[in-house]
């Protein structure tokens, strides 16, 4: 069974400054990974997305993340935050095991991201 | 417009009453989700469909029921509301069965009291 856990439900920090939103999976397989993005009032939005190849890999808004297999985590970073990124974040996996998995995502409980001018 | 759509945004209900929640996508996506948000479990998995007429079981499905005789709608009923169906749920669909990229509705909130 797949899960997904991620480390503090509130992150505050001040504009400009590193967003850092950690996030750690477990899979029996080699995993897709997700952020999502849901600002108020909103559906979820996707942010970026592991599925294979580069560890690094860079979504919308200046967000990236790193797939690091040997700590099992795919943690959220943006070198400076900006007013406009508040918001909750949500980490997810899938197990792409194929079959009849279709793809279901199992998603973190969710940080929510505060930013101070 | 192009998009996915809700219906309703907001529903109040009573307990033991059927609610249906719409859900409608003009991409002609053939994997759709339903979730459901609740603080401090983010979301959980529902139901989900492959296709028209081809739907199952996700995490919670217990006390709901869906149908897809059409691809482009995914209507989730409550057959009788419990209080413990009040959330916030969220319809989704993919082009790709390992859903690289799912585009979600804007939500429903609802309310069993």
């Amino acid at each position: 069974a797949q899960s997904v856990t991620q480390l503090g439900s509130h992150v505050s920090v001040s504009e400009g400054a590193l967003v850092l939103l950690r996030c750690n999976y477990s899979s029996s397989v080699p995993p897709y990974l997700f952020w999502y993005v849901q600002y108020p009032n909103q559906g979820l939005q996707l942010l970026l997305k592991y599925t294979t190849g580069a560890t690094l890999v860079k979504g919308i808004n200046g967000f990236e993340a790193e797939f690091k297999k040997s700590e099992t985590s795919f943690h959220l970073t943006k070198p400076s935050a900006h007013m406009s990124d508040a918001a909750e974040y949500f980490c997810a996996v899938s197990d792409n095991a194929g079959g009849t998995s279709y793809g279901k995502l199992t998603f973190g409980q969710g940080t929510i991201l505060t930013v101070h001018p | 417009d192009a998009g996915i759509t809700q219906s309703p945004r907001y529903k109040i209900t009573e307990t033991g009453r059927q609610v249906t929640l719409m859900c409608h996508q003009t991409w002609s996506h053939s994997y759709m989700f339903w979730y459901r948000q609740d603080l401090g479990h983010g979301l959980r998995l529902i139901y989900y469909s492959a296709a028209a007429d081809i739907t199952d079981k996700g995490e919670v499905p217990d006390g709901y029921v869906v149908s897809r005789s059409k691809t482009e709608n995914f209507p989730l009923t409550l057959e009788s509301a419990t209080r413990s169906q009040t959330s916030v749920y969220f319809c989704a669909s993919s082009e790709t069965p390992r859903a690289e990229k799912l585009f979600f509705g804007s939500g429903t909130q609802l309310s069993v009291l």
